[in-house]
């Protein structure tokens, strides 16, 4: 079975914080994915990486970074934390294409005050 | 750009009934297509996909999903629902080498 893991499900923060999220999968997968969900929006890309140390942005990059220096690893940074940053961030990962079945962690529920 | 609908924020529904669930997408190329369900305070998993071949395509928990090129849609269904089905439902559809999500329905069955 493959197994996503993220190091947190809940998380507070305050404004200005910098945050990290981390990312862990077992399955050898090529791509991750890092996602947030947002009530009536569904799930919005925020970078992916095809492999060690290459990512690409995706639909919303702004005020987010991202860092894989391990295959199985892949951490979100949030440099300095705001308010509108509050929302449930999804790890996901895949084998290969964009035909394959993405594997999502469980998410983190991270809050900015 | 690709772009998923789905129609239905909620769709309710009291147990054994029939649903359906609907998405469209608004490309004219080949696709692949998904649908993923999310339990309470879960992650998505996988419920089907359509990569090619039969328009039919059976999924997990019992539904199923067909694939219509001429009106652009991909509607899940399932002919008798459980309490167990309570989720929330996400279409998702590429886009080069991205996956492209809906919105999502959040599915309430009631006894």
């Amino acid at each position: 079975d493959v197994k996503v893991t993220q190091s947190s499900r809940y998380l507070v923060k305050r404004t200005g914080e910098k945050v990290f999220l981390e990312c862990v999968q077992d399955m050898d997968h090529e791509n991750m994915f890092w996602y947030r969900q947002d009530p009536g929006l569904g799930l919005r890309l925020i970078y992916f990486s095809y492999d060690v140390k290459m990512k690409e942005k995706g639909d919303i990059p702004e005020g987010y970074s991202v860092s894989r220096e391990k295959k199985e690893r892949f951490s979100l940074i949030l440099e300095s934390a705001s308010t509108n940053q509050t929302s449930m961030y999804l790890c996901a990962s895949s084998p290969t294409g964009p035909a394959d079945t993405q594997y999502f962690g469980p998410g983190t529920r991270l809050t900015v005050l | 750009a690709q772009s998923v609908t789905q129609l239905d924020s909620q769709v309710p529904v009291f147990e054994e009934a029939p649903v359906e669930l609907r998405c469209n997408y608004s490309s004219s190329v080949s696709v692949y297509l998904f649908w993923y369900v999310q339990y309470p305070n879960q992650g998505l998993q996988l419920l089907l996909k359509y990569l090619s071949g039969s328009t039919l395509v059976k999924g997990i928990n019992g539904f199923d999903a067909e694939f219509n090129k001429s009106q652009t849609s991909f509607h899940l269904r399932k002919p008798s629902v459980h309490i167990s089905d309570t989720a929330e439902y996400f279409c998702a559809v590429t886009y080069t080498d991205k996956l492209i999500f809906g919105t999502g329905t959040r599915l309430q069955v009631f006894p």
